[in-house]
């Protein structure tokens, strides 16, 4: 049972490299979201989505982009990376959209350091 | 004012203590409660979750979830060195839009 997958575990860009992080589940979950953890910031909200072709912004959208053509993968995409998005990246995913009541399912994470 | 607050530790306790674990929250529309453990270098782990008001049981972990107040609690009877990691609490409200909001983590040592 492997749940929510993220690929790659470590990266490291220059400022002004893109790259794509990579999220599947295998739980049939309808929500998928990204989330990064910078010390004394806690876990903020990157985008989410409620299904295939549905996403939308969180807490801190600036700089990523993401897209959700099937059910089990939602990547995000750093468009021109910036030090600034030095941070760790957790992809997390729910049953149903969270007034649901569905618990969040996270990933372990890809911990990316720009340069 | 944040709309969860948690101290953020660190927290060290002896082996076999119980240790408590608290968030403070400000939208009464929350109706949905989640503790999370993070070990180091991991991603958040389910450990409890409960809805509205009350307590749930699992083992030696117990969730309070108290509305009136806007307080939540965990406790872990008999500590263990095994539960050194970060609890981080989260909420979400009851209705369609609404995203999950976290506390930004305690930090628990249990010294052997």
């Amino acid at each position: 049972n492997a749940g929510v997958t993220q690929t790659p575990k470590f990266q490291v860009l220059k400022t002004g490299q893109s790259m794509t992080l990579q999220c599947a589940q295998d739980m049939n979950h309808e929500y998928m979201s990204w989330y990064r953890q910078d010390p004394g910031m806690g876990l903020r909200l990157i985008h989410y989505s409620v299904g295939a072709g549905i996403t939308d912004q969180g807490e801190v959208p600036n700089g990523y982009n993401v897209s959700r053509s099937t059910t089990e993968d939602f990547p995000l995409r750093l468009l021109s990376a910036a030090p600034s998005q030095t941070s760790v990246y957790f992809c997390a995913s729910s049953a149903r959209y969270p007034g649901s009541g569905s618990p969040l399912h996270f990933g372990n994470g890809t911990r990316l350091t720009v340069t | 004012q944040k709309e969860v607050e948690q101290d953020p530790g660190p927290l060290s306790v002896p082996e076999g203590a119980i240790v408590s674990l608290n968030c403070t929250y400000s939208n009464s529309a929350f109706q949905y409660f989640m503790w999370y453990r993070q070990y180091s270098r991991k991603g958040p782990e389910l450990l409890m979750y409960t809805y509205s008001s009350g307590n749930k049981e699992d083992g030696r972990f117990t969730a309070q979830v108290d509305k009136s107040s806007k307080y939540i609690s965990l406790f872990i009877r008999d500590s263990q060195p095994s539960d050194s990691a970060t609890y981080l609490c989260a909420m979400s409200a009851r209705d369609y839009g609404q995203n999950f909001v976290f506390g930004p983590g305690t930090r628990l040592s249990v010294l052997p």
